[in-house]
C-alpha cells in the first residue's frame, strides 16, 4: 500500500541548533516533493519544491534533500529560532495538481 | 505572492443546516482548486478537486451530494456541506494552483473551522 511518513510527530531542539525533519515514502513515484510550513489554525505555507532529477535545494536557512532510491527527503532548518516553531508537512506530488501530505511533524525551538 | 482567501473562518451551525465556504484567489486564476479536510494533529486530506466550469472530482469516500463543490469563475470555489451533523465538525481548508504554469507549489487558504452543535 501507499504511504508517507514523518519520521516524529514532535521534535524539540534548542536554539541554534539545526532541525532535520524527515519523509519517507513508499509505493509512490513523484515527480517532485514539497515542504509546507503549517502554524496552529492556519493554512500550509509552500516553503519549497524539489524535483525528482535534484539532490538538493537551499532557500536561505533552509535546505531539502531528495533521494528517488531511499525514497526519502531531509529537510534542515540551521540555525534554528524560536519563530520556526510550527508544524512541517511533507507532500508528493502526484500529477495532475494532486498532493499527498505527510501527518507533519511539530518543531519547537526552545530558547 | 500568490493569495488564497478562504471565508469564513469560523462558523458554527445547527445540525440539519448548510454552511457554505468560499475560497477565492486573490491576484491569480486558477483553473484548478483542491478542497481538504483536516482532523487534530492529522495530515490534509484531499476531498475533491474542483475545475473551473465542469464537475468536480471527489476522492474515494467523499458524498458528493454530502459536500456539494461549485466552482463558477477562474477565482472562486465554493464548498457547501448540506444538512450539517456534529461529525462533519472539522477544519477545511483550500488550495488553489495558478492558471498559468508555475513551479508546482499550492497556495492555501486559512482555513475554515466549521463547528455543528
Amino acid at each position: 500500500s501507499q504511504k508517507i511518513e514523518q519520521n516524529s510527530e514532535a521534535l524539540n531542539i534548542q536554539e541554534g541548533k539545526t532541525a532535520t525533519l524527515t519523509c519517507n515514502y513508499t509505493n509512490y513515484s513523484p515527480a517532485y516533493l514539497q515542504w509546507y510550513r503549517q502554524d496552529p489554525g492556519r493554512g500550509p505555507v509552500f516553503l519549497l519544491l524539489i524535483r525528482e532529477n535534484e539532490k538538493e535545494k537551499r532557500k536561505e536557512r533552509l535546505k531539502v534533500t531528495f533521494d528517488t532510491t531511499l525514497k526519502q527527503s531531509l529537510f534542515h532548518i540551521t540555525a534554528s529560532q524560536p519563530a520556526d516553531s510550527a508544524t512541517y508537512l511533507c507532500a508528493l506530488a502526484l500529477g495532475a495538481g494532486k498532493s499527498t501530505f505527510g501527518d507533519g511533524t511539530t518543531l519547537t525551538v526552545k530558547p | 505572492g500568490a493569495v488564497v482567501s478562504q471565508h469564513p473562518s469560523r462558523v458554527i451551525c445547527k445540525s440539519g443546516t448548510s454552511v457554505k465556504i468560499e475560497c477565492r484567489s486573490l491576484d491569480f486564476q486558477a483553473t484548478t482548486m483542491f478542497w481538504y479536510r483536516q482532523f487534530p494533529k492529522k495530515s490534509l486530506m484531499l476531498m475533491a478537486t474542483s475545475n473551473e466550469g465542469s464537475k468536480a472530482t471527489y476522492e474515494q469516500g467523499v458524498e458528493k451530494d454530502k459536500f456539494l463543490i461549485n466552482h463558477a469563475s477562474l477565482t472562486l470555489s465554493t464548498l457547501t456541506v448540506t444538512s450539517a451533523h456534529p461529525e462533519d465538525s472539522s477544519f477545511y481548508i483550500c488550495s488553489a494552483r495558478p492558471r498559468q504554469a508555475g513551479t508546482g507549489e499550492l497556495f492555501f487558504g486559512e482555513g475554515s473551522r466549521l463547528t455543528v452543535l
